[in-house]
């Protein structure tokens, strides 16, 4: 049963438009939520992050909303730039639980 | 180091062969994690070091899997009798202090089994 969930494979943008990735969570205990970023032939890179006692972080073109009705939070890259393709994981953890449990990323393409 | 260093970066073997895979995380940070993705998925938890001790073991997938960190350092992640289902990158990340929500992965190790 998959906690965490990116439903969507893959995102293509143009250069200096918006680009709006989602992730779904099953799990109520989770309430921390970070975003990684991973280039091909690389591991995974830390970008943001956001505790479940906000509903926003921002971090300059980088901004993380969380709907913890909804148990669904997005990631806004703006201007989207062509170095931002990659793979985006969501990730999770839960009170002291220093596991992080993954999505399976959706790989966005950012074309000039 | 500079960053969390992981040899091999790619490893070929043959099914049932042993396999020991090397992780030198940041001077410093005491916590380490292996991690393992498998194409097309995200990256699963395997296991957790506090210092020398395994304080968490959990994400194993049998008893094939073993690791070690003798010295609080450097890891190494064993594998014996490896399996074709076992082919998947073994990342390695370490963070300052245990618990910490922020992880620094390494590039990984690329194992195939044939």
């Amino acid at each position: 049963d998959q906690q965490v969930k990116q439903n969507s494979p893959s995102l293509s943008v143009q250069e200096g438009r918006i680009s709006i990735l989602n992730c779904d969570y099953t799990n109520s205990m989770f309430d921390y939520f970070l975003w990684y970023k991973k280039y091909p032939a690389e591991g995974p890179t830390f970008l943001i992050s956001i505790s479940s006692i906000k509903d926003k972080n921002e971090d300059g073109r980088f901004t993380v909303f969380l709907n913890k009705s909804a148990k669904h939070l997005s990631l806004h890259i703006v201007p989207s730039q062509p170095g931002d393709s990659a793979v985006y994981f969501c990730a999770a953890s839960g009170g002291s639980n220093y596991k992080l449990t993954f999505g399976k990323g959706t790989l966005l393409t950012v074309n000039p | 180091g500079a960053g969390v260093s992981q040899t091999p970066s790619n490893k070929v073997t043959e099914k049932g062969k042993y396999v020991e895979l090397r992780c030198d995380p940041i001077s410093g940070h005491t916590a380490l994690y292996w991690y393992r993705q498998s194409l097309g998925q995200g990256p699963e938890f395997l296991i957790y070091f506090q210092g020398t001790g395994a304080a968490d073991d959990s994400g194993l997938p049998n008893d094939r899997f073993f690791a070690v960190r003798p010295e609080g350092s450097v890891s190494t992640l064993k594998i014996q009798r490896t399996e074709r289902g076992d082919s998947a990158v073994y990342l390695c990340a370490s963070s300052l202090m245990a618990g910490a929500n922020v992880l620094t992965f390494g590039a990984g190790s690329r194992l195939t089994v044939l």
